[in-house]
């Protein structure tokens, strides 16, 4: 059972590239969520996926494209990457509708130049 | 508007000493209230979490966390604390079934030896 992971661990990105993080989990979970945590901003939520099928806006969309590609998978697509979105990225998981408990990913630290 | 308020940057206290972490929320009803851990380069762990009932909890890693409506508060304990347990610590509350949780700015745990 590995819970939430998420692919890379590590990224250097070029003003302009794009490119996708990935996450899944295996706890058979409704919800997903991406965050984005920078240094004395705590945590900020980018994206949710309620349940397969939906998608919502978070605090932070602008820049960021999600899809729920299924049940377990919920990836993050910056198109053209800026250098404010040098941060560490954080997928999470939830499986209790309304008490949102998450379990959360080891994370991705994305660095643009 | 629904807040959790962790008035604490950073606390340091020396090893083997008592710790007690301070997490206030503002919400209309009692929200499923959450403390979180994130060690240094890792992801957030579930410490504990409170949902109803006996309102003194126990989580993992011997921390304790008690409810009290009347001060609107879910601070986090440990009896005596260890090197190990230097991290940075997030409260984090729901309730309104938006599938969100509101977070804590956090609060970065220092040991002295």
């Amino acid at each position: 059972n590995a819970g939430v992971t998420q692919t890379p661990k590590f990224q250097v990105l070029k003003t302009g590239q794009s490119m996708t993080l990935q996450c899944a989990q295996d706890m058979n979970h409704n919800s997903m969520y991406w965050y984005r945590q920078d240094p004395g901003m705590g945590l900020r939520l980018i994206y949710y996926s309620a349940s397969e099928g939906t998608t919502d806006k978070g605090e932070v969309p602008n820049g960021y494209n999600v899809s729920r590609l299924n049940k377990r998978e919920f990836s993050l697509r910056l198109e053209s990457a800026a250098p404010s979105q040098t941060s560490v990225y954080f997928c999470a998981s939830s499986g209790r509708q309304g008490t949102n408990e998450q379990y959360f990913g080891p994370g991705t630290r994305l660095t643009v130049t | 508007a629904q807040s959790v308020t962790q008035p604490d940057i950073h606390i340091t206290v020396s090893e083997g000493a008592s710790l007690e972490l301070r997490c206030n929320y503002s919400y209309g009803a009692t929200p499923y209230l959450f403390w979180y851990v994130q060690s240094p380069g890792q992801g957030l762990q579930l410490l504990l979490k409170y949902f109803s009932g006996d309102t003194l909890v126990q989580g993992i890693k011997g921390f304790e966390a008690e409810f009290k409506r009347s001060q609107s508060s879910f601070n986090l304990r440990k009896p005596s604390v260890h090197w190990s347990d230097a991290a940075e610590y997030f409260c984090a509350a729901a309730g309104d079934s938006n599938y969100q949780l509101i977070w804590g700015a956090g609060t970065k745990l220092i040991i002295k030896p």
